[in-house]
């Protein structure tokens, strides 16, 4: 399996805590992508990076934050958190032209 | 827009039968990339199969293959000697070549019975 790795696997906050989910790679690799999940459903993209200083909003409005101050290192902010952000989360990265997005494990957010 | 279709929301199959999981896509661009995703329960996510549509010969990893009908925009994955640890959700994957932004379909759950 790839090295890219997730913290925390799982994380119940309450309504209005600011929070950070991390995501890092020791790939080396440009591209990385956060996705939000809900159970047994498809994925949606929420933010994406091609490099560092470089981030960008995915297809699915949401209301966190990222940010690409090292390769490595790709966190993922929620000022706020509030029940509608219940979902799992799952970080990717991916190199260019073989193409691959490589999954971590994916962090599971319950907001009560 | 491109948009992916998995028509299956559930699929069981006999261990050690085969299995075929159905993909559609809907896309006016020529050159873009396919891709089906296993997905197990409590794992990660891994890619299975990788099909550049330039490519006219269906790719195939071991017990996985793909029927690549590119006019048809179909894109199904055949499953041979099914195993216990094939059971997973399956996602099947649309990229354009103009951006690495992957669209996915919303997942077969494929359920193996021993």
């Amino acid at each position: 399996e790839a090295d890219i790795y997730q913290t925390p696997r799982y994380l119940v906050i309450g309504t209005g805590k600011k929070i950070t989910l991390e995501c890092s790679q020791t790939m080396g690799h440009d591209k990385m992508y956060w996705y939000q999940q809900d159970p047994g459903m498809e994925l949606h993209l929420i933010h994406y990076s091609y490099g560092v200083n470089s981030t960008e909003k995915g297809d699915l409005s949401s209301e966190s934050t990222v940010s690409r101050i090292r390769t490595e290192h790709f966190p993922l902010t929620l000022e706020s958190a509030r029940p509608s952000h219940t979902s799992q989360y799952l970080c990717a990265s991916s190199v260019p032209l073989v193409d691959t997005q490589y999954f971590g494990p994916g962090t599971r957010l319950t907001v009560l | 827009a491109q948009t992916v279709t998995q028509s299956q929301p559930e699929m069981s199959v006999q261990e050690a039968e085969t299995v075929t999981l159905s993909c559609t896509y809907d896309t006016s661009e020529s050159d873009y990339y396919l891709f089906w995703y296993k997905q197990p329960p409590s794992r990660q996510m891994i890619l299975v199969i990788r099909q550049e549509a330039y490519k006219q010969q269906n790719a195939t990893e071991n017990r996985f293959s793909v029927n690549f009908q590119k006019a048809a925009k179909s894109f199904s994955l055949k499953i041979s000697d099914s195993q216990l640890g094939d059971a997973a959700m399956y996602f099947c994957a649309y990229r354009s070549a103009r951006n690495y932004q992957l669209i996915w379909g919303a997942g077969t759950k494929l359920i193996i019975k021993p």
